[in-house]
């Protein structure tokens, strides 16, 4: 079935303890995006990947960081994890990154609370 | 800065009409999308505006006002599976969306 999947459904993490969330698309997209959702806030943008190779950052991505080995994965790992990174994070993707009304995709999420 | 405002809740009857709206600042602007997130799960795309005017899709239509700064979802006989968050976001001068907190839609019997 086509689409995005993420890995874990939920986690509940210990501060400190380093963690990767999974994603995996399987629609050939060019672009991929990690963000998180706050009650009260609009999603906002961690990191992102024009396309396989690149990376940058978006709006807040302290405490984070990424890798884009191929086209198909794009984990997102926080490397010591604080109370304040519990959120539910949504992996997407869109064909391209630089096109008007390219439509992003969204995985399930990942529910994480942090300890 | 970049903004995005719409109403945090609304409340609509089953099979009236309900209109959301959305006013955008942004650096730059290349359209407005439209997505309804259900509780607990993802968000899935809805609508995409670029130029001025209405756009209907089924029983859901979008509208933009690029001089207004200003966009509306409106949804026509609502059924109950309607109700859910719907997020508004702009495209920005860097093709990177700015998103609203989104509006919770509350349909009654």
């Amino acid at each position: 079935i086509a689409g995005i999947t993420q890995a874990p459904t939920s986690q509940i993490l210990a501060a400190g303890r380093r963690m990767t969330l999974r994603c995996t698309q399987d629609m050939r997209h060019n672009a991929m995006y990690w963000y998180r959702q706050d009650l009260g806030l609009g999603l906002r943008l961690i990191h992102y990947s024009n396309t396989a190779g690149t990376t940058g950052k978006g709006e807040v991505p302290d405490g984070y960081s990424v890798s884009r080995a191929n086209t198909d994965d794009f984990p997102l790992t926080l490397a010591s994890a604080v109370p304040s990174q519990t959120s539910v994070y949504f992996c997407a993707s869109s064909e391209n990154s630089a096109g008007p009304g390219d439509t992003q995709y969204f995985g399930p999420g990942t529910r994480l609370t942090v300890l | 800065g970049q903004n995005i405002d719409q109403p945090t809740e609304m409340t609509a009857t089953e099979g009236a009409i309900v209109q959301i709206n959305c006013t955008y600042q942004t650096s730059g602007f290349n359209g407005l999308f439209w997505y309804q997130q259900h509780a607990g799960e993802a968000p899935t795309f809805l609508s995409y505006n670029v130029l001025d005017g209405l756009e209907e899709k089924g029983r859901f239509s979008s509208f933009l006002s690029r001089s207004k700064g200003y966009s509306y979802l409106l949804l026509k006989e609502l059924q109950m599976k309607d109700s859910a968050s719907y997020l508004c976001a702009a495209s920005d001068s860097n093709y990177q969306l700015i998103w609203g907190a989104g509006t919770k839609l509350i349909i009654k019997p």
